[in-house]
């Protein structure tokens, strides 16, 4: 199994700023993907993050919006940019192994 | 493309009710379909999965079939506990599997004694 830590667990930002999410996976990993989880709703997948090449955006997910980096196999960060309270949600991290996804604890990300 | 209905929730059950959470899936190919549960204050963990047709998954007391004619992978236990009461996960591969996974909303199980 992989465990993964992701931080801060939780953080409360000022409209108009960016905070930075950062995961680390304690093996290799190819493939990192990025969620958001807003209240009361189902993950959304924002991004695959795979090392050595441009994040995956979905549809609805931009660069500009969500820069991540991935810069090794067991580090990966997102960047949630020119925040509004729409952008208040858990961010999840979470890494493929032994056929199933495994997740970080989440970034709780309040927008004032 | 792929996607996954849940029942909606909250269930609310007494202790050693059968649990019945719907999950039905539209899905090209042939995905891989988990159960996924949330307790609160922690994170997603998986519950259970099954890779092919007919498969069962299990776990905890807690199973899902794979129905293909169905296409459904509801989640079902005999007696459920109080520890139980977290937020269930139905989800499945957008392609085969090995891939990200599209997740339902969410049923919120909530179980007194």
């Amino acid at each position: 199994s992989a465990v993964i830590s992701q931080k801060p667990s939780r953080d409360i930002c000022q409209r108009g700023t960016s905070l930075t999410i950062q995961c680390q996976v304690d093996s290799q990993v190819t493939m990192m993907f990025w969620y958001r989880q807003q209240p009361g709703q189902s993950l959304t997948l924002i991004a695959t993050a795979n090392q050595g090449s441009e994040a995956t955006y979905e549809s609805g997910f931009v660069i500009d919006k969500f820069p991540i980096s991935r810069p090794n196999l067991t580090f990966s960060t997102l960047t949630v940019s020119n925040m509004s309270p729409e952008d208040s949600s858990i961010y999840l991290c979470s890494v493929e192994g032994a056929g199933k996804l495994f997740f970080g604890s989440g970034t709780q990300l309040s927008v004032l | 493309g792929n996607s996954v209905t849940q029942m909606e929730g909250p269930v609310t059950l007494s202790e050693e009710a059968f649990l019945t959470i719907n999950c039905t899936y539209t899905a090209t190919g042939y995905p891989s379909l988990f159960w996924y549960v949330q307790y609160p204050g922690e994170g997603l963990q998986l519950l259970l999965k099954a890779t092919k047709a007919d498969d069962k998954g299990s776990n905890k007391g807690f199973e899902a079939t794979y129905r293909k004619e169905t296409t459904s992978f509801h989640l079902e236990k005999g007696s459920v506990q109080v520890s139980d009461s977290a937020v269930y996960f139905c989800a499945l591969t957008r392609y085969q599997a090995g891939t990200a996974l599209i997740f339902g909303k969410g049923t919120t199980l909530s179980v007194s004694s």
